[in-house]
């Protein structure tokens, strides 16, 4: 019930195409919805976050949405640049608890 | 703002020896975790401090993993005896209390032989 579940495991667009990674869970006691980016050698970074009871939410480039009937979200990166190349986790929590997804390793292709 | 320290940035062992991580989180957080990365994996929590006391361990591994923070500030995670399978990065995050956001270290990457 702890678990986020994250797909694709590797994702590799176009420079100036859309990138799409998606998560699945299961405990409803979820609250908070943020996803992380890492690059090579860093720690992960705050990147985009949601809460429920917002459907979409977007920071330039990068959009979560976000199904709480299905107990999916997404992130959606436009206009993919070589410079997003990097991990990316979703991560759901509650107020006592951050549990991350197994990561996507996006590649943007010049 | 200062981010949050980690030391050393890399370690190599013999399994069966031991270790040890040091972190020193955003002045103010007092809240600090720390988490253990398998390569290709997302980030575990270990164990997760408030201010000096611990609010889970839960997947901590007591029986080789401990951890302290005293003071409410610096945190030490060690391992004794290292196996293979903790070659992993040790990241160390620190936030406000009660706050969703975390701040990662750049890791401490272990190597066990």
């Amino acid at each position: 019930q702890q678990q986020v579940k994250q797909s694709p495991q590797s994702l590799i667009v176009q420079k100036g195409g859309i990138s799409i990674i998606n998560c699945a869970y299961e405990n409803t006691a979820f609250d908070y919805f943020p996803w992380y980016q890492q690059f090579p050698g860093k720690g992960p970074a705050l990147l985009i976050a949601i809460r429920p009871d917002v459907s979409e939410k977007k920071e330039g480039r990068f959009t979560i949405s976000f199904n709480k009937s299905a107990k999916q979200f997404s992130l959606h990166i436009m206009d993919s640049q070589p410079g997003d190349s990097a991990t990316y986790f979703c991560a759901a929590s509650t107020p006592q608890k951050l549990v991350f997804g197994q990561g996507t390793r996006l590649t943007i292709n010049p | 703002e200062a981010g949050v320290a980690q030391s050393p940035r890399y370690k190599i062992i013999e399994k069966r020896q031991s270790v040890a991580f040091w972190c020193n989180p955003i002045s103010g957080h007092a809240t600090l975790y720390w988490y253990q990365q398998i390569l290709g994996q997302g980030p575990k929590l270990l164990i997760q401090f408030q201010n000096n006391g611990v609010v889970d361990d839960s997947q901590l591994p007591k029986d080789r993993f401990s951890a302290e923070r005293l003071k409410g500030v610096d945190s030490t995670l060690k391992i004794q005896p290292a196996k293979l399978e903790d070659s992993a990065v040790y990241l160390c995050a620190s936030s406000l209390p009660g706050a969703n956001v975390l701040t990662f270290g750049a890791g401490s990457r272990l190597t066990v032989l």
